[in-house]
């Protein structure tokens, strides 16, 4: 089983300051992790992905996170936050199961509303 | 082009009735999923079908029922809707059924009144 928990409902930062989205997981299994956004009323959109390669993943729109497997998390970042960057973001796990499928059965966490002030 | 595409995009019933709500994918892939998306944000997978076959069929009521005519299109639909029902259904896409990333369509706003 696998779970996700985003530390954060909402996070309210000022422009031109870092993005600090936090993210644990759970797995029973080795994990891929992601992060998607949602901008209001449109579909969801992959920010960047973890699938056991390097371990700082770096994504669109000048996001990154580093897989962090000692803490089980996947903590989103950005150095300097746009106004564009205001939307809901979901912290993903699947399972990479033994035998290599998981059948793309994705778990989202709760979302984490992000505010940017100008 | 819009690669994930679903219709209506919003859906106002009364409880009891059936109704459908349909998606289809121009991007070529093979796997096809439907979430549902509560009030409180929260996204859940209900089905997937890789190339017209059921493969994730999640606790859902089985007044849900998924139906692929071709692997380009996934429609869900409802019969008797409740209450219970009224959330946002996503469709969304991978290449293929272990691609970890999916496309997502617009959503469907379904309220039950």
């Amino acid at each position: 089983a696998q779970s996700v928990t985003q530390l954060d409902s909402h996070v309210s930062v000022s422009e031109g300051t870092p993005v600090l989205l936090r993210c644990n997981y759970s797995s029973s299994y080795s994990p891929s992790l992601f992060w998607y956004v949602q901008h209001p009323n449109k579909g969801l959109q992959l920010l960047l992905k973890y699938t056991s390669a390097a371990t700082l993943v770096k994504g669109i729109n000048g996001f990154e996170a580093e897989f962090k497997k000692s803490e089980t998390s996947f903590h989103l970042t950005k150095p300097s936050a746009h106004m564009s960057d205001a939307a809901e973001y979901f912290c993903v796990v699947t399972p990479r199961v033994a035998g290599g499928t998981s059948y793309g059965k994705l778990t989202f966490g709760q979302g984490t509303i992000l505010t940017v002030h100008p | 082009d819009t690669a994930v595409s679903q219709t209506p995009k919003y859906l106002v019933t009364q409880m009891g009735n059936d109704k459908s709500i349909k998606c289809e994918q121009n991007l070529g892939h093979d796997t096809m999923y439907w979430y549902k998306q509560d009030s409180k944000k929260f996204l859940k997978i209900m089905f997937s079908y890789n190339n017209k076959e059921l493969i994730i069929n999640e606790t859902v009521p089985n007044r849900f029922s998924p139906k692929s005519p071709d692997k380009a299109h996934l429609n869900l639909h409802i019969n008797s809707l409740e209450l219970g029902d009224s959330a946002v259904y996503f469709c969304a896409s991978s290449q293929w059924v272990d691609s970890y990333e999916q496309y997502f369509g617009p959503g469907t706003r379904l309220t039950v009144t």
